[in-house]
């Protein structure tokens, strides 16, 4: 595997379900982003970690619940969703530097929630 | 908070001419970086080419280029000799210490 690699790609759950979406990166990088992309808006940060801790959280609702156990892998665990959450969701890492964020992007995974 | 404003929602260009895409941003800060990242149909977004805010020269990666207006906070991206793998999802993007955002994007069609 190279790069950032997400799974699944497609998920369908209902709004009772929980279920967790995985995000893993193999460049050696030590930051991670979830984004949320949904048609015609602006991609939405919600969370950042950066070596392993949360950085950024920006006014998440907290049926969102992303985990950090080591640099290369992210989680983003879903629970009681609601149909507006339907989105494609997008990971992202970076080596952060000295003021250089070019970030690198995975797949995306594609949740509808029914 | 910063805003990035992609004012083109959807762009088309001929085979081999050249398109320009437009960004505006607002920030206060002088030290971001700014980016254009390209979206292809079901496929990973990648980056297309970065601008470091105190550098006035302007970013050039093959045929695509831009032009940084940092007074007028302007970031455009010029893509010549146009080709079908163009075709793609482009966001603008800044990036400083304590954020970052993205545009809304614009869908580029190429016409053969």
């Amino acid at each position: 595997e190279t790069g950032v690699t997400q799974t699944p790609r497609h998920l369908v759950m209902g709004m009772t379900n929980k279920k967790s979406l995985k995000c893993e990166q193999h460049l050696g990088h030590n930051a991670m982003y979830w984004y949320k992309q949904s048609a015609k808006k602006p991609l939405e940060l919600m969370f950042v970690y950066s070596l392993e801790e949360r950085v950024e959280n920006n006014s998440v609702p907290s049926r969102f619940s992303p985990e950090c156990p080591n640099s290369s892998h992210l989680f983003l665990h879903l629970h009681t969703l609601q149909p507006e959450d339907s989105a494609l969701y997008l990971c992202a890492s970076s080596q952060v530097l000295a003021g250089y964020y070019e970030q690198y992007f995975g797949p995306g995974t594609r949740l509808t929630v029914t | 908070a910063q805003t990035v404003t992609q004012s083109q929602p959807e762009m088309s260009v001929q085979e081999a001419e050249t398109v320009t895409l437009s960004c505006t941003y607002d920030t206060s800060e002088s030290d971001y970086y700014l980016f254009w990242y390209k979206q292809p149909p079901s496929r990973q977004m990648i980056l297309v080419i970065r601008q470091e805010a105190y550098k006035q020269q302007n970013a050039t990666e093959n045929r695509f280029s831009v032009n940084f207006q940092k007074a007028a906070k302007s970031f455009s991206l010029k893509i010549s000799d146009s080709q079908l793998g163009d075709a793609a999802m482009y966001f603008c993007a800044y990036r400083s210490t304590d954020d970052m955002r993205f545009g809304a994007g614009t869908r580029l069609t190429v016409k053969p």
